[in-house]
Parts: C-alpha cells; sequence; structure tokens
C-alpha cells in the first residue's frame, strides 16, 4: 500500500487485558513515531524510532506500555494489564529520514476502547 | 501551562468566510511550525510547514508566524464545506519530537 496502515482499527477489551497495536510504515521510511490522541488532550508523542533503535521513549506513559520494531518496518506497541484511561486513539506515523524539516505521515488509528 | 495553546472550537462559518485558526506556545527554541488537518475518524496530513518567522502561502491558505508574540496563524480563504475538519498546529525545536496543539474543530455550513 502507498500510505502508513494499522491494525487493528478497532479493539475492545477488558480492563486488565494485554493488547498489541500494529503499523506498517510506508516502505522505505526509516522513522516512526507512536503518539496517543485522547479527547481534549491533542497528539501525545510516545515513542520514536531510527531504525529498529527507540532514542526517545520519553513519553510512554508507564512501564506498562513498550514498543519494538523490526526489520525497519513494522512496529508493534503493546500495553499490558489495560486501564480504562489507555482508552484513545493511538497513531503510527512515518517519516523519510526523521527530524523536524521532514514530513510525518500518519495512518488512520487504532481505537481503543478498554472497558 | 502546556507548551503549545489551541482553542478547541468549535469554530462554525459560512461557506466562503475567511477562516482564522490559532496557537500560541511558551518554548523559544521552536523553530519549525506546522498545521495538520484531521478529518473525522482518519489520521492528521500535514497542510503547511514554515520555518522560522515570516508567512507561507499555499492556494487558500496562508501560515504565518510571529516568534516575538510566540503565535502562529493559519488562514483559510473563501471557506468550502470541505474544509471542514479539525486543524492541529505542531511545532518543533533542535529534537525530533514534534509538539502538537490539541486541535480546533472547523465547521463549514453551506
Amino acid at each position: 500500500g502507498a500510505g502508513v496502515s494499522q491494525s487493528p482499527s478497532n479493539k475492545v477489551t477488558e480492563k486488565g487485558k494485554d493488547v498489541e497495536l500494529r503499523c506498517d510504515p510506508i516502505s522505505g521510511h526509516t522513522a516512526l513515531y507512536w503518539y496517543r490522541q485522547s479527547l481534549g488532550q491533542g497528539l501525545e508523542f510516545l515513542i520514536y524510532f531510527q531504525g529498529n533503535s527507540a532514542p526517545d521513549k520519553s513519553g510512554l506513559p508507564s512501564d506498562r506500555f513498550s514498543a519494538e520494531r523490526t526489520g525497519g518496518s513494522v512496529s508493534t506497541l503493546t500495553i499490558q494489564r489495560t486501564q480504562q484511561e489507555d482508552s484513545a486513539v493511538y497513531l503510527c506515523a512515518s517519516s523519510f529520514y526523521g527530524g523536524n524539516t521532514d514530513t510525518q505521515y500518519f495512518g488512520p488509528g487504532t481505537r481503543l476502547t478498554v472497558l | 501551562q502546556k507548551e503549545v495553546e489551541q482553542d478547541p472550537g468549535p469554530l462554525s462559518v459560512p461557506e466562503g468566510a475567511i477562516v482564522s485558526l490559532n496557537c500560541t506556545y511558551s518554548n523559544s527554541a521552536f523553530q519549525y511550525f506546522m498545521w495538520y488537518r484531521q478529518y473525522s475518524r482518519k489520521g492528521p496530513e500535514l497542510l503547511m510547514y514554515t520555518y522560522s518567522s515570516g508567512n507561507k502561502e499555499d492556494g487558500r491558505f496562508t501560515a504565518q508566524v510571529d516568534k516575538s508574540s510566540k503565535y502562529i496563524s493559519l488562514f483559510i480563504r473563501d471557506s468550502q464545506p470541505s474544509d471542514s475538519a479539525t486543524y492541529l498546529c505542531a511545532m518543533g525545536g533542535d529534537t525530533d519530537k514534534l509538539i502538537f496543539g490539541t486541535g480546533t474543530r472547523l465547521q463549514v455550513f453551506p
């Protein structure tokens, strides 16, 4: 596909369960970002990958959140022991080389609801 | 205080109106300023990018940056119903991280 894809598009889970969210960036893009978007909160930066390494994990809200990227491509965001406050839209973006002068292309997001 | 402040709206205007969207910020290190448009149930898409101060025009859209006042604006001329979306400002400085505003929801009615 031409754009960033994310799966699933919607996820409903029960409090305490683990969830995995997947991001497929644009082919050839070395930089990958995860954001969280909550009502009235804007986009909250979670983590940034350059290749397979994550130089900036500063936005991960707690140790229940982790992310990995393999083969410089697909990334997975894992939330363990989900809480109701984790309910949000999780957005992934990729850019060709990273940095503030490089355009970030966003996927459609995964809407997570924790009951 | 948030690093970037943006009025969430909603802002409702008639078709053909000039729309003004604004953000203020507190971090003087910001040098890169962007506006993203986000349609409902979609990811944001880059609309305008400006480096440092000044104006940039692209069709019906004009972005302005006033670094002395720490204030940025996006103007939409001859607004159309298809412009109805949420508009997010974003800013970056000397790190790879962008800081986003909360977004302003715009509705243009026929």
